[in-house]
């Protein structure tokens, strides 16, 4: 059963047209984090929630925003998608204990036109 | 600035091989983590190292950390084609319970019969 879940998997969007990515998890994990991952590069965190706390990495546009309505979701709004903001977006989740890894979903591949 | 290194970035083996896989990093940390990556597909954890000295292996895969060294290995016995895919390795360098990671660029593996 999937445990951490990320719709839609494909988007296309328009330059400036604002999108939203979502991700769901079944985990009753604490901690959510956004990763954009471009092509052949590493994934860059771009935000996390502790419960609901939000932290914003430092270099994060602020194009980019988040919301966690409740544990179960957490949301990516791209205000004015730029093509430099084509990427694979990573949904990640992890309980907050120090054994624990990130299980990631199987992301969402963002097109802008 | 804090820096994760791997290497090689690319390689490529034959089926049979062994080889090791090189992930540095420039900040203390007791944790490391690495991870697997399909092409398009999302990332598996493989392996979490939580202490210096710390051993794990899984089937052909082997991971190890030297916190003193600042070094962890990813080492591949008798490679198979089922391995090709690329691997990261992660750090968290803030401690803590929120889990932050800074990845490597990746080793891109590619086993060939």
């Amino acid at each position: 059963d999937a445990m951490v879940i990320q719709n839609p998997r494909y988007q296309v969007t328009q330059f400036g047209k604002p999108v939203t990515l979502s991700c769901s998890q079944t985990l009753n994990h604490n901690v959510m984090y956004w990763y954009q991952q471009k092509s052949s590069q590493a994934p860059k965190l771009l935000f996390h929630y502790y419960d609901k706390d939000f932290n914003n990495e430092a270099d994060t546009p602020d194009n980019f925003q988040s919301r966690r309505p409740n544990t179960s979701f957490c949301f990516l709004d791209i205000r004015s998608p730029g093509l430099g903001d084509a990427a694979m977006y990573l949904c990640a989740t992890r309980l907050a204990v120090r054994t624990d890894t990130q299980y990631f979903g199987p992301g969402t591949r963002l097109t802008v036109l | 600035e804090l820096k994760v290194e791997q290497n090689p970035l690319f390689l490529s083996m034959q089926e049979g091989k062994n080889y090791t896989i090189y992930c540095n990093y420039s900040t203390t940390s007791d944790r490391l983590y690495w991870y697997r990556q399909d092409p398009g597909k999302s990332l598996e954890s493989l392996f979490v190292l939580l202490s210096n000295g710390a051993v794990k292996q899984e089937g052909r895969l082997m991971a190890s950390l030297d916190t003193k060294a600042r070094l962890s290995t990813l080492h591949i016995t008798a490679a198979v084609h089922d391995l090709s895919a690329t691997y990261f390795c992660a750090v968290d360098p803030y401690g803590g319970s929120q889990g932050n990671l800074i990845f490597g660029k990746g080793t891109k593996l590619s086993v060939k019969p």
